[in-house]
């Protein structure tokens, strides 16, 4: 069974600092992708990445897929507490196939 | 883009009832539909697999007798909750893969059940 380990499951921070969620597996997957969850809802692709060594920026956010596609991380800089929600790395696999998600990371932003 | 429309969106029903989920793609054809439960504050678990036209596959630990998953057509999938109990309450997420465009997968609004 491929397993993506997210970390932290949760964190709690004040607006204007900075923060790192990590994503690891022992599996290489095709792409892996970043969602975004509010309460209520279904989650939101944030962004996809393919290549071994991208690195992808959505204005504060910054992610980067490790070169051997096992591991991502997502950066934001200046946290705002618009940021808070619960964010969710999923490995992608070839074929039709589900999606393999993290435990995924709460994150608070506190004014 | 592509997009699932998921209904309802919130349902309480007693225990014992059925409840009906549906979701359709509205402007991609939808071979591939998953189903998630989702517990609060913690992840989305893949329930099954559908295809349209055949039988839906199921995760180890799920009931195929209880969340009936019906594919009939390319836009529409619905999941059954049957003889609902207050433990089946949760968070139901339903997800297309859209092959041969860069979507990849899009996800239902979801359901919050509440088994009263």
């Amino acid at each position: 069974t491929q397993l993506l380990e997210q970390s932290p499951q949760f964190l709690s921070i004040q607006e204007g600092e900075n923060l790192t969620v990590y994503c690891n597996s022992s599996s290489v997957f095709s792409s892996l992708q970043w969602y975004r969850q509010e309460p209520g809802e279904g989650p939101v692709l944030l962004v996809t990445v393919v290549t071994g060594g991208e690195v992808k920026k959505l204005k504060r956010l910054t992610f980067q897929f490790g070169d051997a596609r096992k591991d991502s991380s997502l950066h934001i800089t200046a946290a705002q507490p618009g940021d808070t929600g619960l964010y969710l790395c999923a490995g992608v696999r070839p074929g039709n196939t589900p999606l393999v998600f993290g435990k995924g990371t709460r994150l608070s932003v506190i004014a | 883009g592509a997009v699932v429309s998921q209904h309802p969106s919130r349902v309480i029903c007693k225990s014992g009832t059925s409840v009906k989920i549906e979701c359709r793609s509205l402007d991609f054809q939808a071979t591939t539909m998953f189903w998630y439960r989702q517990f609060p504050k913690q992840s989305l678990m893949l329930m099954a697999t559908s295809n349209e036209g055949s039988k839906a596959t199921y995760e180890q630990g799920v009931e195929k007798d209880k969340f009936l998953i019906n594919h009939a057509s390319l836009t529409l999938s619905t999941l059954t909750v049957t003889s609902a109990h207050p433990e089946d309450s949760s968070f139901y997420i339903c997800s297309a893969s859209v092959s041969g465009t860069n979507y990849g997968y899009t996800f239902g609004s979801g359901t919050r059940l509440t088994v009263v």
